[in-house]
């Protein structure tokens, strides 16, 4: 069964750091492309950040470039978003998500507020 | 960026009736090789999206078959034929045509009258 399971979510002050992992199991980690995907409460969906499956490609939505790093352990089978300069509006679920079509699949996501 | 809008943002239904969601892109999904760039996903409350349709008409696994995709370029459309309570939550359409740039509709919320 395919799992993503994201941690390291929590309350931070505005121009904070986070750090967040997806531990991914159920499938050949180091052959799929992952992205981050996040929700503020009560909104839709916004794709902020790919990766490929090597790690060599990186994509970043406006909203967060320059601030998010988006890397991978394919060793560790972990997915991770560091989180820099933290605003209000980052505020959101954040969900680590393999879109892939057929083999699509989300974690159940960690929740990030960011507000002193 | 492709724009995704999507319509009614709320549709209240009827069990066993049937139900029908809008999705509409700012430019064409339709690849050359002949796919349409355009899947659907589910997010029931209080869970993570799951997925229902890819390439515009193709059911993922283990999705009953009372949901339909149809629809090719700008316009597209997801129907449920019979609707049931378990089909409850909001429905996202999501381009996936300027991979990995991915853009999602809105959402249409879903509930039972």
């Amino acid at each position: 069964e395919v799992r993503l399971e994201e941690s390291g979510g929590g309350l931070v002050q505005p121009g904070g750091s986070l750090r967040l992992s997806c531990a991914a199991s159920g499938f050949t980690f180091n052959s799929y492309e992952l992205n981050w995907v996040r929700q503020a409460p009560g909104k839709g969906l916004e794709w902020i950040s790919y990766i490929s499956s090597s790690g060599s490609t990186i994509y970043y939505a406006d909203s967060v470039k320059g601030r998010f790093t988006i890397s991978r352990d394919n060793a560790k089978n972990t997915l991770y978003l560091q989180m820099n300069s933290l605003r209000a509006e980052d505020t959101a679920v954040y969900y680590c998500a393999r879109l892939l079509g057929a083999v699509s699949h989300w974690g159940q996501g960690t929740l990030v507020t960011v507000s002193s | 960026d492709i724009v995704m809008t999507q319509s009614p943002l709320s549709l209240p239904v009827t069990p066993g009736e049937p139900a029908s969601i809008s999705c509409r892109s700012s430019q064409s999904l339709l690849h050359s090789n002949g796919n349409n760039y355009l899947d659907w996903y589910l997010q029931k409350p209080g869970q993570s999206p799951q997925i229902l349709i890819y390439l515009g008409s193709k059911r993922a696994s283990g999705v009953p078959d009372r949901f339909s995709g149809s629809g090719s370029g700008t316009d597209f459309t997801l129907n449920i034929s019979r609707v049931e309570a378990e089909d409850v939550g909001v429905y996202f359409c999501m381009q996936t045509l300027q991979t990995p740039l991915f853009t999602f509709g809105p959402g249409t919320k879903v509930d039972i009258k």
